[in-house]
This record gives structure tokens, C-alpha cells and sequence, in this order.
């Protein structure tokens, strides 16, 4: 069946632009959790959405960042007036809920010029 | 906080050698899972230990879960150069939805 899908792959933008990054998570994944990797580096969790639960956005890095996930399904991460500091990989994975394996997507590389 | 420190960051081997990634977490764990990510591409799950002293293989993958567990180990025998990559594990903590990474050991194995 079809995988964890990110759009856009790949994202360019200057310096205090806002950007949109999407993530549809496999069909029937109740989990669903957003990552950062800056290169040549570890995952760093930012948020976890479970069901209609509130979401966990303990690792959201500053009140630039912020998340949504729309019908429990696709989700969108925002990042406002962009950083250089925020380039890096944007990883999206889901998980069924009961099971713990993640499934991530391929990624969303975003650079900030 | 809680973390889990991974060590070596970098092995660099002789195709045919073996390899080891080590894990260790500042509390125990419910659980440990491991994730290879090929470069170029994103983390793939290998597998999850959960009981005290868990030993799992597959084919040349060892991996075990210390007996405290708080620590683990992924063992490759004889690497292959389909073996590049980051390895990751990632613990869970109680019965927390969250995942806390290691840094990854990167592996480059020269034909």
C-alpha cells in the first residue's frame, strides 16, 4: 500500500518568508509525528498528533512553528518568518495506534537563503 | 531531560568486518526500536526490542537490550556496502507516544 507522502520535496525560500510543509500519513495511522534533521544529524522530535487527542508540542522549537492536522488525517506544519537557522529535513512519519513502528515519509528538504 | 547518547558517530570498515553501535539511556525503557537511514533517504524501521535482555538477529543484524534496560547494541558481521548508512535507535520511555533518537552511528564500509 501507499507510503507516508511529504510535499513539496523540496523548498527554497528567503528569509522571513512564511512556508507550508504537508504530510499524508499512511491510511488508517492514527499517529502522527513531525521531526526536524539538520544535516549530518539525529531526529529532533516537534510535535505528536494521537486521534482527536490534543496534540504534543512540547518540542516545537518557538512560537514560529506550529501544526494542524485536519480530519486526523493529512497534516501541515507552518513556519513563520523563516530563519536560516531553520533549514534542514522535515520528516513526517505515522504509526498505527496500539503498534509502535513508525513509518516515515521521504522528507521535505527546506532551505532558508 | 531524557536521552540517549549513541556512540561511535562514525565507523569507517573493510568489507567483511564486523561493526557495533552502542545505545545508552539516562532512564530505563519500555522499549528500544532501530532505524537505518540509507543517505539520501529517510529512516527505515528494523526492529523493536522490548523484554530485559532481548537478543533478536536478522541474518547478520544482532541487536540486544541490556538486562537494566537502559542500553543496547546493533551488531553487523561481516559488513556488506549495502550496510552504508545511519544507524538509529530511538527509546520509548513509560508509556509515552514519544520517541527519544539517539545521534545515529554513520557507517561507510569500503569494498
Amino acid at each position: 500500500g501507499a507510503g507516508v507522502s511529504q510535499s513539496p520535496s523540496n523548498k527554497v525560500t528567503e528569509k522571513g518568508k512564511d512556508v507550508e510543509l504537508r504530510c499524508d500519513p499512511i491510511s488508517g495511522h492514527t499517529a502522527l509525528y513531525w521531526y526536524r534533521q539538520s544535516l549530518g544529524q539525529g531526529l529532533e522530535f516537534l510535535i505528536y498528533f494521537q486521534g482527536n487527542s490534543a496534540p504534543d508540542k512540547s518540542g516545537l522549537p518557538s512560537d514560529r512553528f506550529s501544526a494542524e492536522r485536519t480530519g486526523g488525517s493529512v497534516s501541515t506544519l507552518t513556519i513563520q518568518r523563516t530563519q536560516q537557522e531553520d533549514s534542514a529535513v522535515y520528516l513526517c512519519a505515522s504509526s498505527s495506534i496500539g503498534a509502535d513502528t513508525q513509518y516515515f515519509g521521504p522528507g521535505t528538504r527546506l532551505t532558508v537563503l | 531531560g531524557q536521552q540517549v547518547m549513541q556512540i561511535p558517530q562514525y565507523q569507517h570498515v573493510q568489507e567483511g568486518e564486523d561493526f557495533t553501535t552502542y545505545c545508552n539511556s539516562s532512564t530505563t525503557l519500555s522499549n528500544i526500536q532501530w532505524y537505518k537511514q540509507r543517505p539520501g533517504g529517510h529512516p527505515v524501521f528494523l526492529i523493536q526490542l522490548v523484554k530485559s535482555g532481548e537478543v533478536k538477529k536478522q541474518k547478520r543484524l544482532t541487536f540486544q537490550f541490556g538486562e537494566a534496560k537502559k542500553n543496547s547494541s546493533l551488531h553487523i558481521t561481516a559488513t556488506q556496502t549495502t550496510d552504508v548508512g545511519t544507524y538509529f535507535c530511538a527509546g520509548r520511555v513509560d508509556s509515552s507516544y514519544k520517541l527519544i533518537f539517539g545521534s545515529g552511528t554513520r557507517l561507510l564500509v569500503r569494498p
